[in-house]
C-alpha cells in the first residue's frame, strides 16, 4: 500500500511563527503536491514538485515556500504565519505524469491564532 | 486559472437510488480528468483516470464517462449505499502540464 504521511494532524501556531509542514511518500513517486481546502473553494494547489530540488507553483503560492531535498520528503513552510492561512492542508504524490491517480496524506489542520 | 465546475454542490438520495453528477472543464488543451472519492475524515482516494474521448471507467458500482469535444464527464453511481456518501472530486489536467481541481460534489446517501 502506498503510504503518505503528514508530520501532524492539528497544528495550532502563533501570528507570525515560522511553520514546517512535512510530507514524507515511501512509493518513490517523482510528484509531489502539496494543497489546502478551505470550505466552499474545494483543493487548492500551493506548489508542486516534480523531481527532487524541482518546484513549481500552483494557484496560490504567496506565503508559501516549499522545499524537496530528498524524493521522499517534502515540505511546506510558512515564512511568517498569518490567520488567513488557517486551513487543511493535504500533501499527496504520484508517480510521473499526469495519468497517475495522486495519493493523498491525513491532512493536517492548522489553525494559526 | 481555469474553470473546472462541478454540479450539482451536493445531493442527497435514498439508499438504492442510482446517481449521477458531472465535471465541466474547458475542452480545448485536454490531457487528462482525475475523478476522485472524499470521505469524511479520510483522505482522497483516485477512483478513475480519463484521457480519450469517449472513455468509459467502471469500478463496482461507480462508473464514468468522458467527451473531451464538449467538455464534460459524467459519474455514475448504481443502487447508491450509504458507504458512498462522501465528496467527488474532478481534477482536469491540460496539455500545458497545469491541472485544476473542481469544487466537488457532496453526496448523502440516506438508509
Amino acid at each position: 500500500d502506498v503510504k503518505v504521511t503528514q508530520s501532524s494532524r492539528y497544528l495550532v501556531k502563533r501570528t507570525g511563527e515560522k511553520v514546517f509542514l512535512e510530507c514524507v511518500q515511501d512509493m518513490d513517486h517523482e510528484n509531489m503536491f502539496w494543497y489546502r481546502q478551505d470550505p466552499g473553494l474545494g483543493l487548492r494547489l500551493i506548489y508542486f514538485s516534480y523531481d527532487v530540488k524541482m518546484k513549481e507553483k500552483g494557484d496560490i503560492p504567496e506565503g508559501y515556500s516549499v522545499s524537496r531535498e530528498k524524493k521522499e520528503r517534502f515540505s511546506l513552510i510558512l515564512e511568517s504565519a498569518s490567520t488567513n492561512q488557517t486551513s487543511m492542508y493535504l500533501c499527496a504524490s504520484s508517480f510521473r505524469g499526469r495519468v497517475r491517480g495522486q495519493y493523498f496524506g491525513p491532512g493536517t489542520r492548522l489553525t494559526v491564532t | 486559472i481555469l474553470n473546472v465546475e462541478q454540479s450539482p454542490q451536493s445531493l442527497h438520495v435514498q439508499e438504492g437510488d442510482s446517481t449521477n453528477f458531472t465535471c465541466s472543464f474547458p475542452s480545448s488543451n485536454f490531457y487528462a480528468l482525475h475523478w476522485y472519492r472524499w470521505e469524511t475524515a479520510k483522505s482522497p482516494e483516485a477512483l478513475f483516470v480519463m484521457t480519450l474521448n469517449g472513455d468509459e471507467k467502471k469500478k463496482g458500482r461507480i462508473s464514468a464517462t468522458l467527451n473531451t469535444k464538449e467538455g464534460y464527464s459524467y459519474l455514475y453511481i448504481k443502487g447508491s449505499q450509504p458507504e458512498d456518501s462522501a465528496t467527488y472530486l474532478c481534477a482536469f489536467w491540460d496539455t500545458g502540464n497545469q491541472f485544476y481541481f473542481g469544487t466537488g460534489t457532496s453526496l448523502t446517501v440516506i438508509p
